[in-house]
């Protein structure tokens, strides 16, 4: 398996407050991403990075932001959470020219709850 | 833009039998790539199958097979001699050729698969 690392697991917070999220990897891959996963809608694409400072907007990215300081981490920020942000986060991992093809490997999720 | 939709929320299975799930896309394009992820209870996301539009040749990997049809833009995926641990929310999902090497993913809204002894 792909050494991703996402923490926390779990998370419980109130609205109005800041989140950060981490994916800590270790497969010294390119391109992180970050996708959402709810009910009925499968997993939508929020940010990603194609390298180090080099982010950009997926399709569900109004009230997020990211950072990438250093190959192995992506953060994900909720300036100020709100309920509509509950959801499950997964990170993701892909470096076509390592061979890997197209596949992308995750993490193992978050849970975020805001209530 | 490109949209995968998957129209079965839920299906259910016998041990040892045949299952399809479905899966359309809507595109434009003409080379692209489509999946098959599989999210057990566990909540990890494993890549089941893979399939290159260009190639005509349907995908297969031991029990799981795909009917890839370009035409009609469907790509079902079977689920041959059916076992407990296929349990799980299947997705299907569709890459665009033109994101670089951006391996962006579009999926479905998943299909969860009960499989019964």
């Amino acid at each position: 398996d792909a050494g991703i690392t996402q923490s926390p697991r779990h998370k419980v917070t109130e609205t109005g407050t800041p989140v950060t999220l981490r994916c800590h990897q270790t497969e010294n891959h390119r391109y992180m991403y970050w996708y959402r996963q709810d009910p009925g809608h499968g997993l939508r694409l929020i940010h990603y990075s194609y390298g180090v400072k080099d982010t950009d907007k997926g399709e569900v990215s109004d009230g997020y932001s990211v950072s990438r300081s250093k190959t192995e981490d992506f953060l994900l920020t909720l300036e100020s959470a709100t309920s509509s942000q509950t959801s499950v986060y997964f990170c993701a991992i892909s470096d076509p020219t390592r061979g890997h093809g197209e596949k992308l490997f995750f993490g193992s999720g978050t849970q975020l709850s805001v209530l | 833009a490109q949209t995968v939709t998957q129209s079965q929320p839920e299906m259910s299975v016998q041990e040892a039998e045949t299952v399809t799930l479905s899966c359309t896309y809507d595109t434009s394009e003409s080379d692209y790539y489509l999946f098959w992820y599989k999210q057990p209870p566990s909540r990890q996301m494993i890549l089941v199958i893979r399939q290159e539009a260009y190639k005509q040749q349907n995908a297969t990997e031991n029990r799981f097979s795909v009917n890839f049809q370009k035409a009609a833009k469907s790509f079902s995926l079977k689920i041959s001699d059916s076992q407990l641990g296929d349990a799980a929310m299947y997705f299907c999902a569709y890459r665009s050729p033109y994101g670089g090497a951006t391996n962006k993913l579009i999926f479905g809204t998943g299909t969860l698969l009960a499989v019964q002894p």
